[in-house]
């Protein structure tokens, strides 16, 4: 299996604040990447898929960049309503495989 | 608008079975793969396993590490996806989650999620 190792575990950042998310494949993944975030009590919402392109409705802020086994998940200007936990998932190989998450507060 | 609505959770004693259902509208759901996860309380996402469409040959996909106890299906005249699990474990308590797949496939990646429902396993 692909092990997804995300860092930070939990962050605190003001608002306005730029918030950067790491994930790290233990294999090639290529661009094969989601990002979500999931506020408590709701579904995960995706953010982002093939590693750089924003989900439909997604504002601009978000952003995410890598390829291979290094990916960056990026809030350039934290809000209030982006206080969530944002997971990355691998989808290169069965079975798909997610990151441990980090709590953005 | 695509909707996907869990239902089927509640209490549960070890060794039992269960039925979850993911109730669809909004678009046609036989052109696309289903997947079912799972969080722990607490805890992170886990992959249960897929459904392809029926045009894809409507093949199934589980993680490795359920060892069989779970099966995942699909009613494209009811457009419904269940996720059958056998002998209940303590630890299959969470909330479980349907999503559709962006394409009929299995691609993993996945635009619309249901809200979940909660399966507890308790004696």
């Amino acid at each position: 299996d692909i092990q997804m190792t995300q860092s930070p575990s939990s962050l605190s950042a003001s608002v306005g604040d730029r918030v950067t998310i790491t994930c790290q494949a233990s294999q090639d993944i290529s661009d094969n990447l989601n990002w979500y975030q999931q506020k408590p009590g709701k579904a995960p919402q995706v953010l982002i898929y093939d590693a750089s392109f924003l989900e439909g409705g997604v504002p601009s802020r978000v952003s995410g960049s890598g390829s291979g086994t290094d990916f960056t998940f990026t809030i350039s200007s934290l809000q209030p309503e982006d206080v969530a936990t944002y997971f990355c998932q691998q989808y290169d190989s069965l079975p798909w495989t997610f990151g441990q998450g980090t709590k953005v507060e | 608008e695509v909707h996907l609505v869990e239902s089927g959770g509640g209490l549960v004693k070890p060794g039992r079975s269960l039925r979850l259902s993911c109730t669809t509208s909004g678009f046609t759901f036989g052109d696309f793969a289903l997947s079912w996860f799972r969080q722990a309380p607490g805890k992170g996402l886990e992959w249960v396993g897929f459904i392809r469409s029926k045009s894809y040959g409507g093949t199934t996909e589980k993680s490795p590490s359920l060892k069989g106890r779970f099966t995942v299906s699909r009613d494209d005249s009811k457009g419904i996806a269940y996720l059958q699990i056998s002998s209940l474990k303590i630890e299959d308590t969470g909330v479980y989650y349907c999503s559709r797949d962006r394409y009929y496939y299995g691609s993993g990646k996945f635009d619309s999620w249901g809200q979940g429902t909660l399966v507890t396993v308790s004696s």
